[in-house]
C-alpha cells in the first residue's frame, strides 16, 4: 500500500534518447509535483500539478513535459537527454488541510544519462 | 536565491551525543515550516512541522520550535543514534502550494 510510487527506479540511458519516469500517488490528494536532487543532494522544483493542471513551471528546459492524465498520476517525459540531466528525481504529492500542507514523497528515480 | 538557509556539513557525532542543525528562513508573512530526512537509497520523509510562531514540531525524539524573532527552526535532538544517519533538509512554504528546501545536512553518527 505504497502512497507515492514512481517507476522505474533507476534509468540508465545514451545522451539524445527520450524517456519517460511514472508516478501515482493513492493518498486521494489534489497537488502532485516533481523535483530533481543534483549529486549534492540540492532539491529543486520543476513542476506542480493541482488537480490535472499545470500550476508552477520553474524554468525547466522544454525538453521536459509533464501530463497528468488524472489527479493521481503525474508522468515526466525528457526528450533529447543530456548529460546535465542525471540526476535523482521525485515525485510528490500534497495533503492540504486547513491551512496546512505537508508533503509525501516517492523514493525517486535515479537517472544516469551517458 | 534560497530562502532557507541550512547550516554546511557533514555532521559527525557520536552516539548520545546531543545534535544541533540550524535553520534560518527569509520570508514574508508566515509560512509553515518543516524539517524531511532522508535516508540514503530513499525519498524525502516529513520527520516534523510547525505551521505558527512558538509551535513545537516533535517526532522521534527530534524538536523544533517555530522562531519568529529570530526567523530559525532549528533541529534538535538529545541523544542520537547511528540509526540517525541521513541527510535533514528544513523547508517552508511559499505561497500555495509551493516549499523552498534548503540545501540539506548529511549527518553521520559513529558507534
Amino acid at each position: 500500500d505504497t502512497a507515492v510510487s514512481q517507476t522505474p527506479k533507476y534509468l540508465v540511458t545514451q545522451m539524445g534518447n527520450d524517456k519517460s519516469i511514472k508516478c501515482e500517488q493513492n493518498l486521494g490528494h489534489d497537488t502532485m509535483y516533481w523535483y530533481k536532487q543534483d549529486s549534492k543532494k540540492f532539491l529543486k522544483i520543476m513542476f506542480s500539478y493541482n488537480n490535472k493542471e499545470l500550476i508552477i513551471n520553474e524554468t525547466v528546459p522544454n525538453r521536459f513535459s509533464p501530463k497528468s492524465p488524472d489527479k493521481a498520476h503525474l508522468n515526466l517525459h525528457i526528450n533529447s537527454l543530456e548529460l546535465g540531466d542525471s540526476a535523482v528525481y521525485f515525485c510528490a504529492s500534497t495533503e492540504l488541510a486547513g491551512d496546512q500542507e505537508t508533503q509525501y514523497f516517492g523514493p525517486g528515480t535515479r537517472l544516469l544519462v551517458l | 536565491g534560497n530562502s532557507v538557509t541550512q547550516m554546511e556539513g557533514p555532521v559527525t557525532l557520536s552516539e548520545e551525543a546531543f545534535l544541533t542543525i540550524n535553520c534560518t528562513y527569509t520570508a514574508t508573512g508566515y509560512p509553515s515550516l518543516f524539517w524531511y530526512v532522508q535516508y540514503p537509497g530513499e525519498g524525502l520523509q516529513l520527520l516534523l512541522k510547525a505551521t505558527k510562531a512558538d509551535d513545537k514540531g516533535s517526532n522521534k525524539g527530534f524538536e523544533a520550535t517555530y522562531r519568529k524573532e529570530t526567523t530559525s527552526f532549528h533541529l534538535e535532538k538529545g541523544s542520537v543514534q547511528v540509526s540517525d544517519s541521513a541527510v535533514y533538509f528544513c523547508a517552508r512554504t511559499s505561497g500555495t502550494y509551493k516549499y523552498i528546501f534548503g540545501t540539506g545536512t548529511r549527518l553521520k553518527v559513529l558507534a
